[in-house]
């Protein structure tokens, strides 16, 4: 099973900030990415998700990710945040051929004005 | 098109209790999963079926949970008898791999089970 760590339990920001949430997975073999958003009493929503190709990856509601291989990273940014993205965030990863996800522990954004 | 439902969403129940959790899934997906969230943590694989047949219950307490898909369409989730550490988020979750640019699950809005 793959490991995921997301490196910051909280994040405060002010609206209109830019926001990056950074998240690190351990495997040696080929993975998918994904990042989900859950709001309050909410299932989780797919933000974006990384399968192969451009390693820039854009999502819904203005995110997006970064896939770096060497570094084993998919950190997410917004260049602007509303207060509407307060919200927790999961990272999630799945080997290739393999559709079970292993999910980080989740970031809690809180967007103040 | 619906999304995945489940039912109740909601359950307080005394420890050694049994409950059980209802799923929905999205019409004409064949893989449905059950994850167990626990406050501040990421949801964890409990069970995953493909239409329905078990393909994953490694993670599953099976000395105390339960899970079937009998007709390949609805779940249910059983926990008899319950423990305090139980309490927790139960995340139902489908996806239909067929298309396989996809890859993505749907997640319902879950129950929120408190073991008391």
């Amino acid at each position: 099973a793959q490991s995921v760590t997301q490196l910051d339990s909280q994040v405060p920001v002010f609206e209109e900030a830019p926001v990056e949430l950074r998240c690190n997975y351990s495997s040696s073999v080929s993975v998918y990415l994904f990042w989900y958003v859950q709001y309050p009493n909410q299932g989780l929503q797919l933000l974006l998700k990384y399968l192969s190709g451009s390693t820039l990856v854009k999502g819904i509601n203005g995110f997006e990710a970064e896939f770096n291989k060497s570094q084993t990273s998919f950190h997410l940014r917004k260049p602007s945040v509303h207060i509407s993205d307060t919200a927790e965030y999961f990272c999630a990863v799945s080997d290739k051929d393999d559709y079970k996800l292993s999910f980080g522990a989740g970031t809690t954004v809180t967007v103040r004005a | 098109e619906a999304g995945v439902a489940q039912s109740p969403r909601y359950k307080i129940i005394e420890k050694r209790q049994s409950v059980a959790f209802w799923c929905n899934p999205i019409s004409g997906h064949a893989t449905l999963y059950w994850y167990q969230q626990i406050l501040g943590q990421g949801p964890k694989l409990l069970i995953q079926f493909q239409n329905n047949g078990v393909v994953d219950d490694s993670q599953l307490p099976k000395d105390r949970f339960s899970a079937e898909r009998l007709k390949g369409v609805d779940s249910t989730l059983k926990i008899q008898p319950a423990k305090l550490e139980d309490s927790a988020v139960y995340l139902c979750a489908s996806s239909s791999h067929q298309d396989r640019g996809s890859y993505e699950q749907y997640f319902g809005p879950g129950t929120r089970l408190t073991v008391t």
